[in-house]
Formats: C-alpha cells, structure tokens, sequence
C-alpha cells in the first residue's frame, strides 16, 4: 500500500485526453511539491512534471500536470501509441521525512 | 550527457550484505545530492535513500532504516550504497538517481531528473 494513491490502469483511444490522479494528505501533497515520472516497458523512470506543473526540456506540452489541496493529476492530450507506459506520482512527505510514490498506473493506448 | 552507472548488485543470502556502486560522469558530481530508488520485480517505485552534495542532509525509508548506509565518495564521482542484514523484501532493481538543483541543502527539496539503469539485487537461500 503506497502512500499515495493512483488509480492502477487507465486507458485511451490515439488523439485522445486522459487523466491521472494522484490522492495524498496534508503531510505530502498538501504541503509540498508534486512530481509525475514515465517509465516506458522495460526501461529507468524518466521526469516527466516537476513542481507540480514545470515540464523539463524536451517533454511535450501533450503532458501537463495540476495540483489542488491533497490531489494531483497528470493530463496527456493527443494521446499517442508511445505514450503506453507507467506513470508514478511523487512528493516529499514531512511526517515520514522521505519521498514516497504513488502506486503506479499503467496507460494503456486502445 | 550524463551518465549513471550502478554495479554491485548480485545474488546473496538473508542476512548477508552487499554494497552497491553509483559512477557518475557528466555534469558535476560534487554540485549534486544523488538518491537510491528501487523497484521490486513488477512492483511500483520506492524511494530508499538520499543524500546531498556535501553529505549534511542524508535520508532513508523506514523500511531501510538502520540497515542501510548512504554515501559519497566527491573525488571519485561515486555514490555508493551500503546494504546490510538483507531480507527477501529487498530483492528488487536498484536505480542511482540524480537531483536537479544545484548544492541542494536538503533532500527533500529534490527529485530525480536522471536515473541510472539500475542493478538487481537478489535476496535468496
């Protein structure tokens, strides 16, 4: 049971927008920033949000990230077939004084 | 480009030990805290333990507490992970990841912008 709480899969059809949420508490994401990585099949984690809404160079404006009281979410728009992956949301937890993830979602591209 | 580069992991009994590597090239190492993630064979991420660029903030889970060491070694460029009284719940591919802030005081004001390929650890009799 991670301590944060994402859905475990979730799908969509190429060209399509999907959601991502990210459920946590006044210790974590109430209170801290919100971080979302992409781990493609078989490969290391990638950055994909910092800061709750920053994208790195290089990561398409397709992904976008908000944050509101102790929920995140991740949106990708125009979804693509490459985009069939997991996705972790993170945060720094004050009370556990340690990063903690959220469980995973598997994307799948229909 | 940067680069990170883990080794050390391997097949060892409960209770043993083992010590992983982190090599890193590629930007400034000694700029940077670095961290240790892991992933459990189809499981999610977990963070273990992190450390700053001059070893004064240091963190670890509480599933890891007491049993694992942190450190850095500045003039070699490497990150290093001292595993003891292993358990089967720490099988899993360990990654070496990198903070993205510059002299970063505190761990927890990081995250990770660039990950290793990770070394899998195997805690069997």
């Amino acid at each position: 049971q991670s301590v944060l709480t994402q859905p475990p899969s979730a799908s969509g059809t190429p060209g399509q927008r999907v959601t991502i949420s990210c459920s946590g508490s006044s210790s974590n994401i109430g209170s801290n920033y919100v971080y979302w990585y992409q781990q493609l099949p078989g490969t290391a984690p990638k950055l994909l949000i910092y800061r709750n809404n920053q994208r790195p160079s290089g990561v398409p404006d397709r992904f976008s990230g908000s944050k509101s009281g102790t929920s995140a979410s991740l949106a990708i728009s125009g979804l693509r077939s490459e985009d069939e992956a997991d996705y972790y949301c993170a945060a720094w937890d004050d009370s556990l004084s340690g990063h903690v993830f959220g469980g995973g979602t598997k994307l799948t591209v229909l | 480009e940067v680069q990170l580069v883990e080794s050390g992991g391997g097949l060892v009994q409960p209770g043993r030990s083992l010590r992983l590597s982190c090599a890193a090239s590629g930007f400034t190492f000694d700029d940077y805290a670095m961290h240790w993630v892991r992933q459990a064979p189809g499981k999610g991420l977990e963070w273990v333990s992190g450390i700053s660029w001059n070893s004064g903030s240091i963190g670890y889970a509480d599933s890891v507490k007491g049993r694992f060491t942190i450190s850095r070694d500045n003039a070699k460029n490497s990150l290093y992970l001292q595993m003891n009284s292993l358990r089967a719940e720490d099988t899993a591919l360990y990654y070496c990841a990198k903070d993205p802030w510059i002299q970063l005081s505190f761990i927890g004001f990081g995250h990770f912008d660039y990950w290793g390929q990770g070394t899998l650890v195997t805690v069997s009799s």
